[in-house]
């Protein structure tokens, strides 16, 4: 079984670089079927994709958040980040990696993080 | 369109059958997955593809679609399966994936 664990500042200022790390456990991202992938969730509201990076560091982004994001791979340390820039309070989410699958009709996301908020103060 | 719309609420008897709806234009082209969310806790994928369900989730939990409209069946509902109830499918234009409104499900 796939585990994740997000990491990260809980507190970003406003306008500077949201960075988050996922360590996954039991499982080798090296190698792997699964794209890794981080999604969001703002308070009290539903939850958004952000993107996906697989481990030839291909990366596939929300339009939406495109030109903000940036996703890494560590093979050797199984770990995988999030950087996103120039945040807001807009930004203010619990943010969870997840393995994600794919095959052209079919889509999921099979294994999630426990989820770590963000705040972004002003 | 992009969007997945779901009904807000939904509440179920222990022991009925409850079924939460997905509609969007993407479902045409691509399957919904579905996922359990309860409070202050991660979401957990209940069912996928046509129907299939990971290990470990039970079998009162199946998944269908038609046409634009995906559902999610729980067949004897338990008091476990009180939660928030996610749909998810790539959208229309293929560039993203997107979630649906949620669907709060109350078992009475």
């Amino acid at each position: 079984q796939v585990q994740l664990r997000e990491s990260g500042p809980g507190l970003v200022k406003a306008s500077q670089t949201l960075s988050l790390t996922c360590t996954v456990s039991d499982y080798s991202i090296s190698g792997s079927d699964y794209y890794w992938s981080w999604i969001r969730q703002l308070p009290g509201k539903g939850l958004e994709w952000i993107g996906y990076i697989d481990d030839s560091e291909t990366t596939y982004y929300n339009p939406s958040l495109k030109s903000r994001v940036s996703l890494s791979i560590e093979s050797s340390k199984n770990q995988f980040s999030l950087n996103l820039r120039s945040v807001t309070a807009a930004d203010t989410a619990v943010y969870y990696c997840a393995t994600f699958l794919g095959d052209g009709y079919n889509y999921y996301f099979e294994h999630w993080g426990q989820g770590t908020l963000v705040t972004v103060s002003s | 369109s992009s969007e997945l719309t779901q009904d807000p609420a939904v509440s179920v008897a222990l022991g009925q059958t409850v079924t939460i709806t997905c509609q969007g234009d993407s479902l045409r082209s691509y399957y919904a997955s579905w996922y359990q969310q309860k409070p202050g806790q991660a979401p957990v994928l209940v069912v996928y593809g046509k129907n299939s369900r990971p290990s470990g989730i039970p079998g009162r939990f199946s998944g269908s679609t038609s046409k634009n409209k995906a559902s999610l069946t729980i067949t004897g509902a338990q008091a476990e399966d009180e939660a928030d109830y996610f749909c998810n499918s790539r959208d229309s234009s293929g560039d993203s994936y997107v979630f649906g409104t949620g669907t709060k499900v109350t078992v009475l």
